[in-house]
This record gives structure tokens, C-alpha cells and sequence, in this order.
């Protein structure tokens, strides 16, 4: 167990809608991170917060948003989804803006 | 960007071989991070590295960070049948902070 937690673990649907994923860092991290990884595929930085601010940004669409609340935990906003959002994302913290990242076990977004 | 290239993409050894793996980019990085990830799980932080030249072993895990700060390597001795599994790399440059991962490696351990 990383102490990382996201929920939720599974989500089912539809092409067009708006879902959001927690995420609960280790007790003591300050930085989160998300990271979408397709079916067989490598993980694809989104988005990074250290103590409620972004600090970094990857290929994030524009129909996603992400913000880190001041008790530490992320929310990853996805909007007007489609088939091809259809991913594990992952959460991952840090204790510092640097270093190690320990990841939570996944939300597994299924648009049908 | 900064995009990390692993190698090899998939290796078939046979139990008890020796396994060696890695990660080169065109950009220096002060830090590399080694991680496996299980089937529907996420990944695991086996080893970290942070400077140049150092070498760290975790059990039967050992890994480099490349002394021109653009490469990684890993191995793995007497594999086992549970180091099955997908294994990255990871770096993170010093200007950003953003943790990038190369494409993984996909390990399978024949008994």
C-alpha cells in the first residue's frame, strides 16, 4: 500500500459526459501528479501541483482540468469525453516538487 | 520534449537469467527513477538515483545513473517468475518538475 488513494476505482460512461477523479496523497506529500495511461501504453504526463499550485504540465487536453485543495488532495476534472479517454489514470505523490513518486492504484475510466 | 527511449520494449528469459535494461534521452537529468508495474496496479518505486555515476542496488536489483546524465541502466540478476511485470524508467530534468516515463519494458520470466 503506497498511502496514496484514489477514487474511483471504476468508472463506466457515456461519450460526452463529465467525470471526476480523487485523489488523497500521502500524509506529509505536498506534491501530486496525474498521469493518464492507455490500454498497453506507457504513462502520459498530465499535470502537476505542489501545495495547491501547478507547477507543471504536460499533454493535458483542454476538456480536462485538475486543481489541489488545501488539504492536499487533486481532483482531475475530465469533460465531453470520448471513446478514446477511455484509460487508467493514475495519482501519484511526492514530498517535495522533486523525488520520488509513490502512485495510487488507479481509476479505471471506461466511455462507452 | 524530453522524451525518454527505453529498450528493450518486451524481453521472453528463461527463470534464473540475468535481465538488463535501459533508458537514454537527449536531455540531462538529475534524477532517475526505476518503477515495475503489475497487472492493474500502479507502479512501484524500486530504485532512485540522483547523481551521476551512482549505483544502488535493491536485492537483486541494480541500477545506474549514466555519468553524462542521459542514461539509466537497470538489471536484474537470477530472475524469478514474479519479476514479471512492465518496468520504466522515469527522469526529471532540473528546470521542470514534471517526472517523465519511458515506454516501458514488459518482462516475462519462463519457469
Amino acid at each position: 500500500d503506497s498511502g496514496v488513494t484514489q477514487t474511483p476505482k471504476h468508472l463506466i460512461t457515456a461519450t460526452g459526459q463529465r467525470v471526476t477523479l480523487r485523489c488523497s496523497p500521502r500524509s506529509g506529500d505536498l506534491s501530486v501528479y496525474w498521469y493518464q495511461q492507455s490500454l498497453d501504453q506507457g504513462l502520459q504526463f498530465l499535470i502537476q501541483y505542489y501545495n495547491g499550485e501547478e507547477r507543471a504540465k504536460g499533454n493535458i487536453l483542454e476538456r480536462f482540468s485538475a486543481q489541489q485543495f488545501p488539504d492536499l488532495h487533486s481532483e482531475l476534472n475530465l469533460s465531453s469525453l470520448e471513446l478514446g479517454d477511455s484509460a487508467l489514470y493514475f495519482c501519484a505523490s511526492s514530498k517535495r516538487v522533486t523525488g520520488e513518486l509513490f502512485f495510487g492504484e488507479g481509476s479505471r475510466l471506461t466511455v462507452l | 520534449g524530453q522524451q525518454l527511449n527505453q529498450s528493450p520494449q518486451s524481453m521472453f528469459i528463461q527463470e534464473g537469467e540475468d535481465v538488463s535494461m535501459n533508458c537514454t534521452s537527449s536531455s540531462i537529468f538529475n534524477t532517475w527513477l526505476w518503477y515495475k508495474q503489475d497487472p492493474g496496479e500502479g507502479p512501484v518505486l524500486l530504485i532512485a538515483l540522483y547523481k551521476a555515476g551512482e549505483l544502488t542496488s535493491n536485492g537483486r536489483l541494480t541500477a545506474q545513473f549514466g555519468i553524462t546524465r542521459k542514461d539509466s541502466f537497470l538489471n536484474i540478476s537470477a530472475s524469478i517468475p514474479s519479476d514479471v511485470g512492465i518496468y520504466f524508467c522515469a527522469g526529471q530534468l532540473g528546470n521542470n518538475n514534471d517526472m517523465r516515463f519511458g515506454a516501458g519494458t514488459r518482462l516475462t520470466v519462463k519457469p
